[in-house]
């Protein structure tokens, strides 16, 4: 069966960093695009980044460009989100996802900005 | 920047009667990158239709998906009790409706 695993995510102080990671298993990662979604507590989804097949091509929401970068290892099946001066607002549950017809998602991933 | 606008906020009905969700795009997207999924409590999102009208694997066939341009639909036919959840409209890979709570009247 397909799977997504998210970890990384905690607790941390505003103007920090964090790097979650993502590893799949069991379905061809290195041709899936990848995504990031969050969802703040008691909020909806957030669409946050996507990077495409080989990692030569991403995108951001305009709410964490400069901020966030998305990346991948084929060779370890891993999508990895490095994320650089945390805001509260950047607090949320962050999922890993394929969004496509193929639809995998990993279980979530908490992250806490706070002092 | 596209921005999804789903109606009701909230929908109230109960069990067995027919469920109407809207999607309102604020600039016309591609049938081909419209999607619904379905979210319940402590879990992750589920999809339900994608390119506007196509069931993913294992939905039901009382949720049905239409629309073009600017609108979008989904129906579900006779509501389940496992229905009752949130929906999302998503344009893929760029952004979610603000959701439809579907809860039990």
């Amino acid at each position: 069966e397909a799977q997504l695993v998210e970890s990384g995510g905690g607790l941390v102080q505003p103007g920090g960093s964090l790097r979650l990671s993502c590893t799949a298993s069991a379905f061809t990662f290195s041709s899936s695009w990848m995504h990031w979604v969050r969802q703040a507590p008691g909020k909806g989804l957030v669409w946050v980044s996507r990077i495409n097949t080989d990692g030569s091509s991403t995108t951001y929401a305009d709410s964490v460009k400069g901020r966030f970068t998305v990346s991948r290892d084929n060779a370890k099946n891993t999508l990895y989100l490095r994320m650089n001066s945390l805001r509260a607002e950047d607090t949320a549950v962050y999922y890993c996802a394929t969004l496509s017809t193929d639809d995998y998602w990993g279980q979530g991933t908490l992250v806490t900005v706070s002092s | 920047e596209i921005v999804l606008t789903q109606s009701p906020g909230t929908l109230s009905l109960s069990p067995g009667e027919r469920a109407t969700l809207s999607c309102r795009a604020s600039q016309s997207v591609s049938s081909n990158y419209l999607a619904w999924y379905q979210q319940k409590p402590g879990r992750a999102p589920r999809l339900l239709i994608y390119g506007t009208s196509s069931r993913a694997t294992g939905v039901p066939d009382r949720f049905t998906g239409s629309g073009s341009g600017t609108d979008f639909t989904l129906t579900i036919g006779r509501l389940e009790p496992e229905d009752f959840a949130v929906y999302y409209c998503h344009h893929y890979g760029v952004t979610f409706g603000q959701g439809t709570n579907l809860e039990i009247k």
